[in-house]
């Protein structure tokens, strides 16, 4: 079975420019989550979704930073306009909805903004 | 300050010593998860512990779950190469679907 898809794998871009991030959760599973990785500050959750509805956006950082799941097989992370603070790994993860239920992480964006 | 505090937050041993890895709160969760996080790929479920008390065991592996549902344990016994990694705690406050993450456990076996 395929498993979560995030492209692109690397991305290296210079500030001011306008990112997307893409992700294709497992199909079946009606959760999204999007996260951000870093060194200093570990694992954090973006925003997630359920059913295609955004249901928490409190770790979005900034108004620079939007996300949209038009449809339950695809989601977008945009940022717009990129700063170098945001160079960062980008997880995308799906699970079924439920209580337990493990999330299944894609390979992640590495973001780097010069 | 993180929710979930892990430490240490980095172990070197050599193979076939014992290590473990303690995930602290001061809030209560209603399950706990622990992955595994490998160079260049995302983190892997290893166990869902949800019941306070609990203990679940994966081959080497030994995970707890306290009693007060605030704190948990992994031991890792006669660690291999294979184990490096990064580890994550994961705590879900109510039975839904929304994790806090630990800031991670590196793990480094040497052979």
């Amino acid at each position: 079975d395929a498993g979560v898809i995030q492209s692109p794998r690397h991305e290296v871009t210079e500030m001011g420019q306008e990112v997307t991030l893409r992700c294709k959760p497992i199909s079946g599973h009606n959760s999204l989550f999007w996260y951000r990785q870093t060194m200093m500050r570990g694992l954090e959750l973006l925003i997630y979704f359920n059913n295609n509805v955004p249901i928490d956006d409190s770790g979005m950082p900034e108004d620079r930073f939007s996300a949209k799941m038009p449809n339950a097989s695809f989601s977008t992370l945009k940022i717009q306009p990129s700063e170098p603070r945001d160079s960062a790994v980008y997880f995308c993860a799906s699970s079924p909805t439920g209580g337990y239920q493990p999330q299944h992480f894609g390979d992640g964006t590495r973001l780097s903004i010069l | 300050t993180q929710l979930l505090e892990q430490s240490p937050q980095f172990l070197s041993i050599q193979e076939g010593e014992n290590l473990t890895v303690y995930c602290n709160s001061s809030s209560v969760f209603s399950s706990l998860q622990w992955y595994r996080q490998e160079p260049g790929e995302g983190p892997v479920l290893l166990v869902t512990v949800v019941t306070g008390g609990e203990v679940k065991k994966l081959k080497r592996l030994t995970f707890q779950f306290g009693d007060a549902r605030k704190d948990s344990s992994l031991h890792i016994t006669a660690a291999q190469p294979g184990d490096t990694g990064l580890y994550l705690c994961a705590g879900a406050i109510t039975a839904g679907n929304k994790l806090t993450f630990g800031g991670g456990t590196r793990v480094l076996v040497k052979p």
